[in-house]
């Protein structure tokens, strides 16, 4: 049992915008601004998506951003392409014995 | 570019012992931590444990703690992962990934392609 909420999918049509949410406790996304997002094709390993909660590492395309409000952060990935079609994982630091958790992830699906 | 290999996995029986390892190149190896990072067939991320680049720090998940080690030979840009007593559950494809800084340790920048441990009777 992860300790933040994803939801166990989104879908979308090609240019259109989704956003995944990422539900946490006060433990975590809603006392510290360290939460990250990775997207994982099948088969292959995580790539780094964002950070910081809103901050986006070099080389990452545009169309992903990141936010956060209250214990729940997000990711809206806008202009949806078939290559967006992955496994999503949120990520934040957590005080609870000074850890890193991810969400259970999140199945993204370009209709 | 930055590069990180794992190899160490395999069939191992329960309560027994493996060692992995991350060799890294590409980039400054004694100037990064790293994260050992496990998923477990058909499910999500699970991390297991970060040392720091002089390997003066190591911290590791609750699940792991007291079992596995966490270790580093900055001369070889290799960084190891002792599993000792190890369960069904510990049972996951085993990532290594780099720091994405050393004042944030809690991201995890670039990955390798991960070594599958599988432990059974």
């Amino acid at each position: 049992q992860s300790a933040l909420t994803q939801p166990a999918s989104v879908s979308g049509s090609p240019g259109q915008s989704i956003t995944i949410s990422c539900t946490g406790t006060s433990s975590n996304i809603g006392t510290y601004n360290l939460v990250s997002w990775y997207r994982q094709h099948p088969g292959k390993a995580p790539q780094f998506l964002i950070y910081d909660v809103t901050k986006r590492p070099s080389g990452v395309s545009d169309r992903f951003s990141g936010s956060k409000s209250g214990n729940t952060a997000s990711l809206t990935i806008s202009g949806l392409q078939a290559e967006d079609e992955a496994d999503y994982y949120c990520c934040s630091y957590s005080s609870t014995n000074t850890s890193v958790i991810f969400g259970a992830g999140t199945k993204v699906t370009v209709l | 570019q930055v590069q990180l290999v794992e190899s160490g996995g395999g069939v191992v029986q329960p309560g027994r012992s493996l060692r992995l390892s991350c060799a890294a190149s590409g980039f400054i190896f004694s100037s990064y931590g790293i994260h050992w990072v496990r998923q477990p067939p058909g499910k999500g991320l699970e991390w297991v444990a970060v040392i720091w680049y002089d390997g003066s720090e190591k911290n590791y998940a609750d699940a792991v703690r007291g079992r596995f080690t966490i270790s580093r030979d900055n001369s070889k840009n290799t960084v190891y992962l002792e599993m000792n007593s190890l369960r069904a559950e510990d049972t996951a494809v085993y990532y290594c990934s780099k720091l994405y800084s050393n004042y944030d340790w809690y991201y995890f920048d670039n990955w390798g392609q991960g070594t599958l441990v599988t432990v059974s009777s």
